[in-house]
């Protein structure tokens, strides 16, 4: 069974950009989660979705906002790049809430 | 709140030890608890999940306790080998869909 996928790998970007990230959850798994990385702050939970709806929300602000199709990948967007967006961006994807969640190997954007 | 401590943050031993890393959380009201491995530059790992019920789960050389009552889980780690080296991370799910996640420790097995 395939891994969890994210595309793209590596980004690069300029302030003021905006960028879309891709990620595809492993087969069956209708729950994705996405996850921003950083050195000084650590995992920090953006968002989750399941069946399409955004179910919970973590504290980032309104640059930051997802989708999910309805065969279950999710896309994330931030708008208006900043310097401190620059992250390792991880998805996660699970069948339920209380299943282990899988980790996709992350898109690693560097804004400049 | 939710919060999620690891300690210690970086641990280095010889090949061969048993070593305990641990974690604690500050609200009992928890779904599960995982424990990740993370290689540098690399996605995470799930390595064993305890669900809320349970108290320890073991996968080959690795055991994970967790005590509710007392906010703690541990990672005990058998016979440590060098490509034990990773950070170790751990994470909170609640009923929220989200994982608190803690700093991590960073292990290092000296050969």
């Amino acid at each position: 069974k395939a891994g969890v996928t994210q595309t793209p790998r590596y980004l690069i970007k300029t302030r003021g950009q905006q960028v879309t990230l891709s990620c595809s959850p492993i087969s069956g798994h209708r729950s994705v989660s996405w996850y921003q990385q950083t050195p000084g702050q650590g995992l920090q939970f953006l968002f989750e979705y399941f069946s399409e709806t955004q179910r919970n929300k973590g504290n980032f602000p309104g640059r930051f906002s997802g989708r999910q199709f309805s065969n279950s990948r999710s896309e994330m967007n931030v708008s208006t790049l900043e310097l401190g967006d620059s992250a390792l961006y991880l998805c996660a994807s699970t069948r339920g809430a209380v299943e282990t969640q899988y980790f996709g190997p992350g898109t690693r954007l560097l804004v400049l | 709140k939710q919060e999620v401590t690891q300690i210690p943050a970086a641990l280095s031993v010889p090949e061969g030890e048993n070593l305990v890393l641990n974690c604690s959380f500050t609200d009992s009201a928890i779904y599960n608890l995982q424990w990740f491995r993370q290689d540098p530059g690399k996605g995470l790992t799930s390595l064993l999940l305890i669900q809320s019920s349970q108290r320890e789960q073991t996968s080959g050389r690795l055991n994970a306790s967790l005590d509710k009552s007392s906010g703690r889980s541990t990672l005990y780690i058998a016979a440590s080998q060098p490509g034990d080296s990773a950070t170790y991370l751990c994470a909170v799910g609640g009923s929220n869909y989200q994982l608190i996640w803690g700093a991590g420790t960073k292990l290092i097995i000296k050969p």
